[in-house]
């Protein structure tokens, strides 16, 4: 596709369920971050990778925040027993490569954990 | 360390008349410095960016920016507002190279008045 894609874009969760997030980068993108945007507030990020290696995980709130991006394609963010704070939406976002400085965004996934 | 304020959380302006939205940094780099627009509903979509280059950055849609070291600002102005430009705006700071993290502002709600 032409720009990044996310899946789904709306979750409803209970307190205790795990979910798991997808992300489609834009084809050939090297870089890929995820990012945590809680109600109000700009976005905070959780961590990010470099092809299938995750080279960051200093924003990832908790051991119940687990990321992955085996094949250096698709990312899948994956939150086990979560929590009311967890509501938020997740974006994700691609960068072409190291040389490059624009960050590009999905739509994001509304996570509602009631 | 990086962050960003922005110093108004809610601006409204009328339409056709300026708009200027402010952003102060703190970097410990030489920091590379972005505005963000998120539409309701839609991903985030750059408008400008400073890299170092020019001081005076133009984006898309009319906006522009100046980097101003001696005040550490990075404000956001465009001539006359049109009711499109309605959304939230974020400014952001990086470190000076690709592949690093945004550190986002806790944005600004843009309103236009007809």
């Amino acid at each position: 596709g032409a720009g990044v894609s996310q899946s789904p874009r709306y979750k409803v969760a209970k307190r205790g369920q795990d979910v798991a997030l997808r992300c489609d980068p834009i084809s050939g993108h090297v870089s890929l971050f995820w990012y945590q945007q809680a109600l109000g507030q700009g976005p905070e990020f959780l961590t990010y990778f470099q092809n299938e290696a995750q080279l960051d995980k200093s924003g990832l709130p908790s051991d119940r925040f687990f990321a992955e991006r085996p094949e250096g394609s698709v990312s899948t963010l994956k939150i086990q027993r979560t929590q009311q704070e967890d509501s938020a939406v997740y974006l994700c976002a691609t960068l072409r490569d190291q040389t490059d400085y624009e960050q590009y965004f999905g739509p994001g996934t509304r996570l509602t954990v009631t | 360390a990086q962050s960003v304020t922005q110093l108004d959380s809610h601006v409204s302006v009328s339409e056709g008349t300026p708009v200027l939205l402010r952003c102060n940094y703190s970097s410990s780099y030489s920091p590379s410095l972005f505005w963000y627009v998120q539409h309701p509903n839609k991903g985030l979509q750059l408008l400008l960016k400073y890299t170092s280059a020019a001081t005076l950055v133009k984006g898309i849609n009319g906006f522009e920016a100046e980097f101003k070291k001696s005040e550490t600002s990075f404000h956001l102005t465009k001539p006359s507002a049109h009711m499109s430009d309605a959304a939230e705006y974020f400014c952001v700071v990086s470190q000076n190279s690709g592949n690093t993290p945004l550190v986002f502002g806790k944005g600004t709600r843009l309103s236009v008045i007809a």
